[in-house]
Formats: C-alpha cells, sequence, structure tokens
C-alpha cells in the first residue's frame, strides 16, 4: 500500500534561518502530495499541495517541488518565523473509487523556532 | 471558510464503557472521515464516508464503529472503550472526487481510564 516517509521528527532553528522538512513517499498510482501544518491545540489546515512533477508551489512563504523520480515533496522555507512552529504532515493522496479520496499522512515534524 | 465542528471537545470515559464522538459539517461534502492522532503515528484513517448512509473502514477500525445519518452529521463509536484509545480524534470533510482537500475539525482529545 501507499506509505509516507518523514525523517526528522523534531527540527530545532532559530529564526530567520532557512528549513527543509523531508518527505519521501511510496505509491502505485499518480502521486498527489499535501503538505498540512498544525499549530499547537488546533485542527491542522492545507499548506500547499502538488501532482505536477518537477514545479514549484508556493504558499505562505513555503514551498516544494514534487520529484517523481526520486519520490520526494520536501518542504522548505528561506527564513522561518516563531509563527512558524507547529507540526507538518505530509500526506499521499490515494484514489480509491469507492471513496474518492483517502489521505495517507506521515509521522509529524514538529517544527521549534527560537529567538 | 469550511467548517468542521467536533463534540465533545474533551471526554473522560471509563473502561468499557460507551462513548460517541459527534463531527458536523456545513460544507455540503459528501466525504466525511475519523482519524486518530498520535505521537510517533501521525493522522491515521479509523473510518471514513461518501454519503449519508454509508460508512467504510479504514486502516485502524478495530474497536470503531461510524455513522452517518445525514449528509451533514459523522460519528464515532466506542462500543466498549479502552485505554489503548486514549488519543486525540478528528473529524474531517471534503469533497467527492480525487485529490481534493480535506477540512479538519477542531479535534476532541478522549482519555479512557
Amino acid at each position: 500500500g501507499d506509505s509516507v516517509t518523514q525523517t526528522e521528527g523534531l527540527v530545532t532553528l532559530t529564526k530567520g534561518l532557512p528549513v527543509m522538512l523531508n518527505c519521501t513517499y511510496q505509491t502505485t498510482y499518480s502521486p498527489f502530495l499535501f503538505w498540512y501544518v498544525q499549530h499547537l491545540n488546533e485542527a491542522p489546515k492545507l499548506l500547499l499541495k502538488s501532482s505536477t512533477d518537477n514545479k514549484r508551489t508556493e504558499h505562505q512563504g513555503f514551498y516544494a517541488t514534487l520529484h517523481k523520480s526520486s519520490s520526494s515533496f520536501h518542504l522548505q522555507k528561506s527564513s522561518v518565523q516563531l509563527s512558524d512552529s507547529a507540526l507538518y504532515f505530509c500526506a499521499l493522496s490515494e484514489w480509491d473509487n469507492s471513496a474518492g479520496n483517502k489521505l495517507t499522512f506521515g509521522i509529524g515534524t514538529r517544527v521549534l523556532v527560537r529567538p | 471558510e469550511a467548517a468542521v465542528t467536533q463534540s465533545p471537545r474533551n471526554k473522560v470515559a471509563v473502561t468499557g464503557g460507551k462513548v460517541t464522538l459527534s463531527c458536523n459539517q456545513t460544507n455540503n461534502h459528501n466525504n466525511m472521515y475519523w482519524y486518530r492522532q498520535d505521537t510517533g503515528h501521525g493522522l491515521r484513517l479509523i473510518h471514513y464516508s461518501y454519503g449519508a448512509g454509508s460508512t467504510e473502514k479504514g486502516d485502524i477500525p478495530d474497536g470503531y464503529k461510524a455513522s452517518r445519518p445525514s449528509q451533514e452529521n459523522f460519528s464515532l463509536i466506542l462500543e466498549l472503550a479502552t485505554p489503548s484509545q486514549t488519543s486525540v480524534y478528528f473529524c474531517a470533510s471534503g469533497e467527492l472526487g480525487g485529490r481534493v482537500e480535506q477540512y479538519f475539525g477542531p479535534g476532541t482529545r478522549l482519555t479512557v481510564l
């Protein structure tokens, strides 16, 4: 079945520095990837999504490029802010004809930004 | 803005008791989902539905039942709660069709003693 791997459990960094969160996936279907962000005690919210190979997608200063050749969809930001402290999930869409859309989530990467 | 609400927001239950978690969405979405969130596991799909009257098993359905009496409402039922079901539960809704965003509710923190 489908799977998503996020290798970093916790990333701690200083405000203003760049960050990259790793996401790799396995699927037998054409991939559609998402990044969700979850701030403390809040619901997960969509950050960005893509199904286009080698095309950068951006939102709120974050960006990611789907690379089908390496099965990756890493999330990056050039300069993190204190408000970026949150839990970030990578998710893969599995097209299920009966349900229409099931998501497989990675375990999440917690980002902690220090002043 | 999509709107998914959950009740209760916090619940303490006893082992062996029955627990019902409720979810309501005003998005008129066909699909609804129940996930649980645990450290080290991310979000795992318990049950989902693609319309009123339908329920399907997700990846971890054991010990849970679901009910979708209407387009707007989707319940998760723990007939005999166990401490291993202590978790944070999220409901989500999404449009019918592939590759679309899911909108999440605020979550329910369930503790089973």
